[in-house]
């Protein structure tokens, strides 16, 4: 069965610390890959997604995921984060068979310390 | 555009009674979809849709989930009996149907079972 592995699960960084959030997917197929993010109080929210081209994606608020095919992963990437980015982030993986199944990780807690 | 509508947001009932929510999604979105998220765990799909037929209700427990999507638009899912491991986040969530795309996530309607 497809599985989608997110084993950060709370991370701690003060404000202008770099952030690597880490997923791995089990299906071996092409997938499409997305990154939601949800803050506290909010619903879930599209931060980024990959479905072809260049693996390096950018996505709003300064993010950015990296699609290594061999390593089967799509790790989330932030230079320096703010205290808004406290959040709860979460990984997600579609089938290219079924666009439209979506396969979520467990989370990442994100508690970022101004 | 108007995003996913849900309601309740909020709901506490006791075990073995019944409760229900509704969704509305994001007008031209074929595809809707209901997910349980536990406490400390990332959305699980329990039943998805296609206009108003059903194209995955694999994990949805049948004997006490319902969950229907008359005309293809507004959708509610149902519980009856509720158990105490019911206790969750409902979230309803939408997209367009067709080739590459996102879901668009609603708030939810947090479930307490007491």
């Amino acid at each position: 069965a497809q599985s989608v592995s997110q084993h950060n699960h709370h991370v701690i960084l003060s404000e202008a610390a770099s952030l690597e959030l880490g997923c791995n997917y089990s299906y071996g197929g092409t997938v499409n890959l997305f990154w939601y993010v949800q803050y506290p109080g909010q619903h879930l929210q599209l931060l980024l997604k990959y479905f072809s081209g260049d693996p390096l994606v950018k996505g709003i608020k300064g993010f950015e995921a990296e699609f290594i095919k061999s390593k089967f992963s799509f790790n989330l990437r932030k230079p320096s984060v703010q205290w808004s980015d406290t959040a709860e982030y979460f990984c997600a993986v579609t089938p290219i068979y079924n666009f439209n199944k979506f396969y979520f990780g467990s989370g990442t807690k994100l508690n970022v310390k101004p | 555009e108007a995003g996913v509508a849900q309601s309740p947001r909020y709901k506490i009932i006791e075990k073995r009674q019944s409760v229900a929510f509704w969704c509305n999604p994001i007008s031209g979105h074929a595809t809707l979809y209901w997910y349980q998220q536990i406490l400390g765990q990332g959305p699980k799909l329990l039943i998805q849709f296609q206009n108003n037929g059903v194209v995955d209700d694999s994990q949805l427990p049948k004997d006490r989930f319902s969950a229907e999507r008359l005309k293809g638009v507004d959708s509610t899912l149902k519980i009856q009996p509720a158990k105490l491991e019911d206790s969750a986040v409902y979230l309803c969530a939408s997209s367009l149907g067709q080739g590459v795309t996102e879901a668009f996530f609603g708030q939810g309607t947090r479930l307490t079972v007491v």
